[in-house]
């Protein structure tokens, strides 16, 4: 049973353009959504994060939105580059998972030049 | 450099044939996990570990082995691999005080079974 489904499975974007990605959960105890990014050949690693005590976190071109009551939380890249092609992965954890990460099944992004 | 590394980075093996994947981490992390990566399915986790002599199953441990003899090396044994567990795994790791903020993944080990 996925307790995190991400969507789109894969995404193509002209340069310049905006990015999202979409996650849902179902545990109402998670408490922390990290999303993490990987390059071909590469392990993920953390890109940005957020708890649900706030709506949204901006980092650089990349934003978090969350809607607690909705149980959705998206990525959003602005101005995407070709550089920003990668897979992404959103991930949860908190409650009786405790500090395990939960992730979803991952999107590839891919950015048109 | 401060680093998971991860060896064979890629494995083909035959059905049966005991294989150990070995992962090291020169952080000094007291946290240390295996996960596998299916295209669709993302990442799960197979075991972790919060400190040496001390592991725990993660969602799909089923047909894997792990130990935490040292705090550096987290191995994961496969006893008699079977087609089901071709797979790109990773390893990772985190400072116990950092859980669940950030981990930091190996390479990757590509395993193909015959």
């Amino acid at each position: 049973q996925q307790q995190v489904k991400q969507s789109p499975q894969s995404l193509i974007v002209q340069k310049g353009g905006i990015s999202i990605i979409n996650c849902a959960y179902e545990n109402t105890a998670f408490d922390y959504f990290p999303w993490y990014q990987q390059f071909p050949g590469k392990g993920p690693a953390l890109l940005i994060a957020i708890r649900p005590d706030v709506s949204e976190k901006k980092e650089g071109r990349f934003t978090i939105s969350f809607n607690k009551s909705a149980k959705q939380f998206s990525l959003h890249i602005m101005d995407s580059q070709p550089g920003d092609s990668a897979t992404y992965f959103c991930a949860a954890s908190g409650g009786t998972s405790g500090s395990r990460l939960t992730f979803g099944e991952g999107t590839q992004l891919t950015v048109n030049p | 450099e401060a680093q998971v590394t991860q060896n064979p980075r890629y494995l083909i093996t035959v059905t049966g044939k005991k294989l150990t994947v070995t992962c090291s981490q020169n952080m000094n992390h007291e946290y240390m996990s295996w996960y596998r990566q299916d295209p669709g399915l993302g990442l799960r986790q197979i075991y972790y570990s919060m400190n040496v002599e001390v592991t725990d199953k993660g969602d799909v441990p089923e047909g894997y082995k792990v130990s935490r003899k040292e705090k550096r090396n987290f191995p994961l044994i496969l006893e008699s691999p079977s087609p089901n567990q071709t797979s790109l795994y990773f390893c990772a790791s985190s400072p116990l005080h950092q859980l669940p903020y950030e981990q930091y993944f190996g390479p990757g080990t590509r395993l193909t079974v015959t």
